[in-house]
């Protein structure tokens, strides 16, 4: 079946512009996981959605990041007023804890360069 | 932060030879995962270990895990150039935390053809 997609799969902004990125998880799965990868950071925890519950956000670096994930299904993360440190791979990921599957399936990847 | 520490952090071996890496990690765990990288993007599940699992294999992946001393290891046996990727390990610190992954840093393997 299909694989966890995000879109696009490449993304040059200039410092201070808004930016959206998306995540389709894979039909069925419950949970819903944004990571961001850079040089620097390694593999960062974002944000997490479960079901109906209120997301965790624990790893949004600032309050320029916010992600919504509508229908139980897309979710899509945005940052505002972008800055180079935001540069970096966004991956997000999707599984189905609440069945005792806890392994996540990874989507390809954002790679957002902010210039 | 990154809770998980994976040694070594590169790894060069010849096609044939097995391949060690190890990863400690500092709270109590659900579970802890194994996953492949190639080419810096999307990662692949391998193998996942449960908190009251001691060792799992996987085909040519064997795991272990000792939560006395807060570590596990993933050896790949009989290594192949295709297995040349980045591995990091990731727990699942349960609790609130249910379901969201803490990743290491990772090691970067080279398999010699």
């Amino acid at each position: 079946g299909a694989g966890v997609s995000q879109s696009p799969s490449n993304k040059v902004t200039e410092k201070g512009k808004d930016v959206e990125l998306r995540c389709d998880p894979i039909s069925g799965h419950t949970a819903l996981y944004w990571y961001r990868q850079s040089l620097g950071q390694g593999l960062e925890f974002l944000i997490y959605f479960q079901g109906n519950s209120a997301p965790d956000k624990s790893g949004l670096p600032s309050d320029r990041f916010s992600a919504e994930r509508t229908g139980g299904s897309v979710s899509t993360l945005t940052i505002q007023r972008t800055q180079q440190e935001d540069s970096a791979v966004y991956l997000c990921a999707s599984s189905k804890p609440g069945q005792g599957t806890y392994e996540q399936y990874f989507g390809p990847g954002t790679r957002l360069t902010v210039t | 932060s990154q809770q998980g520490e994976e040694d070594p952090q590169a790894l060069s071996i010849q096609e044939g030879e097995n391949a060690t890496m190890n990863c400690s990690y500092k709270t109590s765990i659900n579970n802890l995962q194994w996953y492949r990288q190639n080419s810096g993007r999307g990662l692949v599940h391998l193998i996942l270990i449960r908190s009251n699992e001691r060792e799992k294999h996987s085909g040519r992946l064997r795991v272990t895990l000792d939560t006395s001393k807060k570590s596990s290891s993933l050896l790949i046996t009989a290594s192949r150039a295709a297995d040349t990727a980045s591995y990091f390990c990731a727990t699942d610190n349960g609790g609130t935390s249910y379901g969201k992954l803490t990743f290491g840093q990772g090691t970067i393997l080279t398999v010699h053809p």
